[in-house]
């Protein structure tokens, strides 16, 4: 299974800016994800990130706040944008081959809190 | 809407003791499940999956699949302590792509 090296693994920002979140993985992989999970909750996703096309948003997630790059097959990043109190949340990358294969491992996850 | 609900927890049981955890999804094509478990501050590690009717075995870990029932468990034999976390259950069905579907989890308590 893929390893993923996720940061940074807590920040806290100032309502208004951005923090982009790094997910590398130790080879190269198909299919990346990104979740939000809120504490004692389960995981929500956000897009599903494929490199050389568009990521693909989930209902109730855009574009212009959640702006996602995969230039390669062992890379992504998630950035946060114009952050409210609200996106205070757990962070996860996800990835891996198929959903029909091994299943997909995690990143570390980030923990954000939002002032 | 394509739904995975999970048995409410938290769900406590003594040392040595069988756990079961369940799971029902709501959408037929669903075609893979999988088992995760999460510690408190850690991210979901997969511990099982299983495509196939019938049972799926790994060491202390059990997976139960009933496609006809849409039902699927894990039991965890001689429950320990350390396995006191979160299972979270996931499915994948050809219509949602390779997009897992998440239940809510199950909190599990195992009591020295």
């Amino acid at each position: 299974s893929a390893v993923i090296s996720q940061k940074p693994s807590r920040d806290i920002c100032q309502r208004g800016t951005s923090l982009t979140i790094q997910c590398q993985v130790d080879s190269q992989v198909t299919m990346m994800f990104w979740y939000r999970q809120q504490p004692g909750q389960s995981l929500t996703l956000i897009a599903t990130a494929n490199q050389g096309s568009e990521a693909t948003y989930e209902s109730g997630f855009v574009i212009d706040k959640f702006p996602i790059s995969r230039p390669n097959l062992t890379f992504s990043t998630l950035t946060v944008s114009n952050m409210s109190p609200e996106d205070s949340s757990i962070y996860l990358c996800s990835a891996g081959e198929r959903a029909t294969g091994n299943g997909y491992t995690f990143g570390s996850g980030t923990r954000l809190t939002v002032v | 809407q394509k739904e995975v609900e999970q048995n409410s927890g938290p769900l406590s049981v003594p040392e040595g003791a069988i756990a079961s955890l369940n799971c029902t999804y709501s959408d037929r094509g669903s075609q893979s499940f999988f088992w995760y478990r999460q510690y408190s501050g850690k991210s979901p590690e997969l511990i099982m999956f299983i495509y196939s009717n019938g049972d799926k075995e790994d060491g202390r870990f059990t997976a139960q699949l009933n496609k006809a029932s849409q039902y699927v468990s894990l039991l965890i034999r001689d429950s320990q302590p350390s396995d006191s976390a979160t299972y979270l259950c996931a499915v994948t069905s050809r219509d949602y792509g390779q997009n897992f579907v998440f239940g809510p989890g199950t909190r599990l308590s195992v009591l020295p």
